[in-house]
């Protein structure tokens, strides 16, 4: 079946530090693939999405890129702020008669001043 | 931009009561979702709605059951509530995508509370 991998954490950095939080994903078809960002106390909010291979997402400072070679989408940016703090969820939907969502287990992030 | 509103954000009941939650959207949206969120295990699918009366299973619809009277309205039910039930539940909705594209929007989430 369809899935998606995330690195376990928490992932913790100080300010100011590069990240990268890796997310693979398998599928039986052609997916698009998210980011979505859960903030403490909050639901899900979307962050940056990709529809199609070697496609670039980007979004307050962050980026990922669509990778079909290796089937990957991995989160960076360049310089985490105190206010990314968060938990951060790759998924992946599928073309089809409805949209099943998949979605990995989520990464925590927590960056220290 | 859209707005998904869930009823309660923090909701404690007794074990074997019956239980709502209620998810209200107002954009329109075809398609809507409840999930329910746990530590290391991320968000699971319970049961979605593409239409008014309809519904489907997701991955996990053991012990819930859903109503959708109305569009904007989704209605997450727990017939006899147990203990393994106390978790984060989230509603989402989307539109009917033309493409691929389209993302879920999420309400706030209910933390549910089994005693």
């Amino acid at each position: 079946g369809d899935s998606v991998t995330q690195m376990e954490g928490p992932v913790t950095l100080s300010e100011e530090a590069f990240l990268t939080i890796n997310c693979t994903y398998t599928a039986t078809g052609y997916p698009s693939l998210f980011w979505y960002v859960q903030y403490p106390g909050e639901g899900l909010q979307l962050l940056l999405k990709a529809t199609k291979a070697d496609d670039k997402g980007s979004n307050k400072g962050f980026e990922a890129t669509y990778r079909k070679e290796t089937t990957s989408f991995h989160l960076e940016k360049g310089s985490v702020q105190v206010s990314d703090s968060a938990v951060y969820f790759c998924a992946l939907i599928l073309s089809g008669g409805y949209q099943k969502v998949t979605f990995g287990t989520g990464t925590k992030l927590q960056v220290i001043p | 931009d859209v707005k998904v509103t869930q009823s309660s954000r923090y909701l404690v009941k007794r074990t074997g009561e019956k239980v709502f939650l209620e998810c209200v959207q107002d954009m329109d949206h075809e398609n809507m979702f409840w999930y329910r969120q746990d530590p290391g295990l991320g968000l699971r699918l319970i049961y979605f709605s593409y239409d008014v009366k309809m519904k489907e299973k997701g991955d996990i619809p053991e012990g819930y059951s859903v109503s959708r009277e109305k569009k904007e309205r989704f209605s997450l039910i727990l017939e006899s509530a147990s203990t393994n039930q106390t978790s984060m539940y989230l509603c989402a909705s989307s539109l009917v995508p033309p493409g691929r594209n389209q993302p879920q929007h999420f309400g706030d989430g209910t933390r549910l509370s089994i005693l």
